[in-house]
């Protein structure tokens, strides 16, 4: 079965500062990944995918994601932080062949102080 | 665009009471539908999803039920709640794209 992990609960950054939020993932065949993001009592919002060719993917609000085969990974990463960044952050896998079932890690809060 | 309606946005209900959660979507037909269920503020859970009327696929075994009795209308049901049923409910629609998900705001269940 299709599996991602999330190791982090939260993680802390100051503003400004680069960030990671990490995910690693578990799949038979090609892997489907994605980045949703969790503004509190409200909906996920996509930011971003990875389905194939270059494995750095661009998304929404800055966000770029590192799809690394060897080390079945997709880190979210950000070249400078933002307070309004401030979020749950979800990883996710799809989870058959067709459609858009997805399989969503634990998620990772990020806090981003000023 | 899409747009997705999910009523009602809050709700409390005691235990052993009936419930039933509607999200309604727009903008789209035919759509493939989803209930999930985020518990504690934090993982979600693939409760429900839905291909086309009356096609309704189960995912874990639990006190809820959907049904999809018009394209573009999914809803949740249970006919007595527990305690473990509180939680936030999120409808989500499938798009054009591969795995690209567009959730509604939510309903937040709290269950005394």
């Amino acid at each position: 079965a299709q599996s991602v992990a999330q190791p982090e609960d939260q993680v802390n950054v100051a503003e400004g500062n680069p960030l990671t939020v990490k995910c690693t993932y578990s799949v038979s065949g090609n892997p489907y990944l994605f980045w949703y993001v969790q503004y509190p009592n409200r909906g996920l919002q996509f930011l971003l995918k990875y389905i194939t060719g270059d494995n750095l993917v661009k998304g929404s609000y800055g966000f770029e994601a590192e799809f690394n085969k060897s080390q079945t990974s997709f880190h979210l990463k950000k070249p400078s932080a933002l307070v309004s960044d401030s979020a749950l952050y979800f990883c996710a896998v799809r989870d058959d062949n067709s459609g858009n079932k997805l399989v969503f890690g634990a998620g990772t809060i990020l806090r981003v102080k000023s | 665009s899409q747009t997705i309606h999910q009523w009602p946005a809050t709700l409390v209900q005691p235990v052993g009471s009936p419930l039933s959660l509607e999200c309604t979507v727009e903008g789209t037909s035919n759509p493939n539908l989803y209930w999930y269920r985020q518990a504690a503020g934090r993982g979600l859970q693939l409760l429900f999803y839905s291909v086309g009327i009356g096609q309704i696929s189960s995912e874990v075994p639990q006190n809820l039920s959907a049904s999809r009795p018009q394209d573009r209308q999914f809803i949740l049901s249970s006919k007595k709640l527990l305690l473990s049923d509180s939680g936030f409910y999120l409808c989500a629609v499938g798009t054009s794209q591969p795995g690209e998900l567009f959730f509604g705001e939510g309903s937040r269940l709290t269950v005394l």
